[in-house]
C-alpha cells in the first residue's frame, strides 16, 4: 500500500467550477498536512498547511482535515486557468530522531478550462 | 526575505565532470532538504540537514555528496554521474524539521 495516495488525473473542470483534490495516507501518527502546486518546469510552492482536524481555508482554497479516515482535501473555489498545474499532497511522516521527512502522493494534474 | 536560491538554474555535464549545486536560505531556518525530481513523478528526498548536521540520507549513491557549511547554505557536490540522473534538483528550507518546506526553483542536470 502507498504511503500517500491522490487521485489519479487529470482532472478536468470548467472555468468558475470547484475543484476537489483527495488524498488519503497510511501513517497514523502524522501530524502535518500539506497542498504544493506545480506549474509544468517550476518547482513546487507551498499553497496550504494544516494541522487538526477540520477545515482551513485561505482564500478560494480549503484543506480539509479527517484524521480519524486518513484524509486530506484541497477545494478550489471560483476555478481559474491559472489553477491548471500539478497538486502534490504531502504528509510529514514522524521519524523519530529523523528530523523531517515528507512523504509526496504521485500528484493530481488539475485542468481548468475556460 | 522570504526566498529560498539556487545556483546555477541550468547545468549540462559529462560523466566524468565535478560539479556543485549551491542553495541559499535567509529565512533563519535550521533544517535544510535536497529532493531529485523526475519528469511526471513527485520529488523525491535525497538529504535532511537538521541544525547543520546531516540526519537522513535516503541510500543515496555516493557520486552525491551533500554538505551544509552554515545554516544558511547547502551544497551539493557532483562527481562521475550518470545519464540517469539527470532531473531537476530542489532544494528546500523549513523553521525546524516537521515544519512546512520550501522550495527554490531548482537546477535542471542534464548527464551527457
Amino acid at each position: 500500500q502507498k504511503e500517500v495516495e491522490q487521485n489519479s488525473g487529470p482532472l478536468s473542470v470548467p472555468e468558475g467550477a470547484i475543484a476537489s483534490l483527495n488524498c488519503t495516507y497510511s501513517d497514523r501518527v502524522s501530524q502535518s498536512f500539506f497542498w504544493y502546486r506545480q506549474y509544468s518546469g517550476k518547482s513546487p510552492e507551498l499553497i496550504m498547511s494544516i494541522y487538526s482536524n477540520g477545515d482551513k481555508e485561505d482564500g478560494r482554497f480549503t484543506a480539509q482535515l479527517n484524521k480519524a479516515s486518513q484524509y486530506v482535501s484541497l477545494l478550489i473555489r471560483d476555478s481559474q486557468p491559472s489553477d491548471s498545474a500539478t497538486y502534490l499532497c504531502a504528509v510529514n511522516a514522524m521519524i523519530y530522531n529523523q528530523g523531517g521527512k515528507l512523504i509526496f502522493g504521485q500528484g493530481t494534474e488539475l485542468s481548468v478550462k475556460p | 526575505d522570504t526566498e529560498v536560491t539556487q545556483t546555477p538554474k541550468h547545468l549540462v555535464m559529462g560523466m566524468t565532470n565535478k560539479k556543485s549545486l549551491k542553495c541559499e536560505q535567509h529565512m533563519g531556518h535550521r533544517a535544510m532538504y535536497w529532493y531529485k525530481q523526475k519528469a511526471k513523478k513527485p520529488p523525491e528526498l535525497m538529504f535532511v540537514y537538521s541544525y547543520e548536521k546531516l540526519s537522513i540520507n535516503e541510500s543515496v549513491p555516493s557520486r552525491f555528496s551533500p554538505e551544509c557549511p552554515n545554516s544558511s547554505l547547502l551544497n551539493l557536490h557532483l562527481h562521475a554521474l550518470q545519464p540517469e540522473d539527470s532531473a531537476l534538483y530542489l532544494c528546500a528550507s523549513s523553521a525546524v524539521a516537521y515544519n512546512e518546506q520550501f522550495f527554490g526553483p531548482g537546477t535542471r542536470l542534464t548527464v551527457l
